[in-house]
């Protein structure tokens, strides 16, 4: 199985300022076929489901503002939030979707300094 | 609007059996993939199953395998995951999200779990 792991596990952001989440995957999820790294980031709040916020490592999905961007290939991955909202406070994952089972990793809980 | 809706979490004890229904609406259901994944109280998400458009093909995570059933019935736009042998370890909150596609150039790719329920809860225990 395809092992992905971020860091950090939490972290404190003030308001308006930049937050980074990194993740790794233990091995390449770059699919040749379309030059597409397969993998997502998800936004999960309190008591919600997750929600989709990038796809394909850099492709924003619909609806999510621009302040979240993601950004890496291969095997390493970046979530960066700008200017970073209170209502930005979430868990957020990240999963590879390049072969089953599509592994997420653990997590990493963003709050507000 | 696209939606999904589990049904179907309660209370059982262990060895026992429960089977979870996710309605969907919307969205042309039998066009889609979908997936459950499950996510115990104050842990990560893990991925449990998934099942190809037209229900020809499934996978599983190892800790499920041989327990779980994944399924889908087109007509009734539902999917469904029968549990059997269940352990205090699958207790948790059962999602079942559609895989996403995106099509470019006439060519469709799946890119991850863009539509979610709100979950049903499941708890395993004597």
């Amino acid at each position: 199985d395809i092992v992905m792991t971020q860091s950090p596990d939490s972290l404190a952001v003030s308001l308006g300022e930049r937050a980074t989440i990194n993740c790794k995957s233990s091995q390449s999820i770059l699919f040749s076929s379309n030059n597409k790294n397969y993998l997502v980031w998800y936004q999960q709040k309190p008591g919600q489901p997750p929600k989709l916020l990038i796809y394909w490592a850099s492709t924003r999905g619909s609806g999510v503002p621009d302040r979240f961007s993601g950004s890496g290939s291969g095997t390493d991955f970046t979530l960066t939030i700008n200017s970073l909202q209170a209502e930005d406070v979430a868990v957020y994952y990240c999963q590879q979707y390049y072969k089953t089972p599509h592994t997420f990793g653990q997590g990493t809980k963003l709050e507000i300094k | 609007e696209v939606q999904l809706v589990e049904s179907g979490g309660g209370l059982v004890q262990p060895g026992g059996s429960l089977r979870l229904s996710c309605a969907a609406s919307g969205f042309p259901f039998t066009s889609y993939g979908m997936h459950w994944v499950r996510q115990a109280s104050g842990k990560g998400l893990m991925w449990v199953s998934r099942i190809n458009s037209d229900g020809s093909v499934t996978t599983y995570a190892d800790s499920v395998k041989g327990r779980f059933t994944i399924s889908r019935d087109n007509a009734k736009n539902t999917l469904y995951l029968q549990m059997n042998s269940l352990r205090v370890d699958d207790t948790a909150v059962y999602y079942c999200a559609r895989g996403g596609i995106n099509c470019i150039s006439g060519n469709c790719y799946s890119y991850g779990l863009d539509v979610w329920g709100q979950g049903t809860t499941v708890t395993v225990s004597s």
